[in-house]
C-alpha cells in the first residue's frame, strides 16, 4: 500500500482565498483524522471521521474551516476564508479502528499571505 | 483531561551514547502509548506502541519504551543512538473511547553530535 497521501504537498495562497486540502486514506481503514502542526500549538486533532462519518470536529477551529468525507477513500479540509495565522503543516492519518495505530500523510504545508 | 508531557523540549547526545526521552500522560483509564517520530519535512512514523500486556516494548530502529502505570510515565530508550536518529519525537496517548485518537506532547528535539 502507497501509505495516506496527502496533496497537495505545498499550498500558498493569498488571504481570503478559499484552500482545500485533499487525503486518500489506506484502503480498508475506517477512521480518518485531520491534524494541524504549528510551532505554537504543537500537533492538535481537528477532526475524526469514522466509517465516512465526522465523529469529533470540536478541534476544528472556526466555522472557516469545514471537512467532508464522501467515501471511503477520500477526505477534503477546506478554508474559506483563509487567513494567515492558518499558515501551518495539516496531516491527515488513518486507522483501522480497535487497537491499531494510526498511520500519518507526508502533510500539507499551508502558508497563507 | 488528558495530557502528555514531554519535559525536555531540546536532548543533544553524542553518537554512540544511550539515550532516554521522558514521557508522563494523565489520563483517567488504562492508556495507550505512542512514540511517533519526524523528520524534517516529513510525516509522522510511528516506532512502538503500548497496548497492553508486557511493559517494555520493543520498536523500530532499536528503540524501546517501558509503561510503567505507577510513574504514569512512557519514557523511550535507546542503548546506543546513530546521527541518523537526529528527529524530533512524539508521545502520544491514544483515546480508544473517541475511535483512538492521539493527544500528542509538545515533542523533544533530538541532535546528535560526532
Amino acid at each position: 500500500d502507497a501509505g495516506v497521501i496527502q496533496s497537495p504537498r505545498h499550498e500558498v495562497t493569498e488571504m481570503g482565498q478559499e484552500v482545500t486540502l485533499r487525503c486518500k486514506p489506506i484502503s480498508g481503514h475506517n477512521s480518518l483524522f485531520w491534524y494541524r502542526q504549528t510551532m505554537m500549538r504543537g500537533l492538535e486533532l481537528l477532526i475524526y471521521f469514522n466509517n465516512n462519518v465526522p465523529i469529533d470536529d470540536s478541534g476544528m477551529p472556526e466555522d472557516r474551516f469545514s471537512a467532508k468525507m464522501p467515501n471511503a477513500s477520500f477526505s477534503t479540509l477546506k478554508i474559506q476564508p483563509s487567513e494567515p495565522r492558518d499558515s501551518a503543516v495539516y496531516f491527515c492519518a488513518s486507522s483501522a479502528g480497535g487497537n491499531t495505530e494510526a498511520f500519518f500523510g507526508q502533510g500539507t504545508r499551508l502558508t497563507v499571505v | 483531561a488528558q495530557s502528555v508531557t514531554q519535559p525536555d523540549i531540546h536532548i543533544t547526545v553524542s553518537e554512540g551514547a544511550s539515550l532516554e526521552l521522558r514521557c508522563n500522560y494523565s489520563y483517567g483509564a488504562t492508556p495507550y502509548l505512542f512514540w511517533y517520530v519526524q523528520s524534517p519535512g516529513q510525516g509522522l512514523q510511528l516506532l512502538l506502541k503500548y497496548f497492553s500486556g508486557d511493559t517494555l516494548v520493543q520498536g523500530i530502529k532499536g528503540f524501546e519504551a517501558e509503561f510503567k502505570r505507577s510513574q504514569s510515565s512512557f519514557n523511550l530508550r535507546k542503548p546506543s543512538v546513530h546521527w541518523s536518529d537526529a528527529a524530533e519525537y512524539f508521545c502520544a496517548v491514544g483515546l480508544m473511547e473517541y475511535g483512538n485518537k492521539l493527544v500528542f506532547g509538545a515533542g523533544t528535539i533530538l541532535r546528535v553530535k560526532s
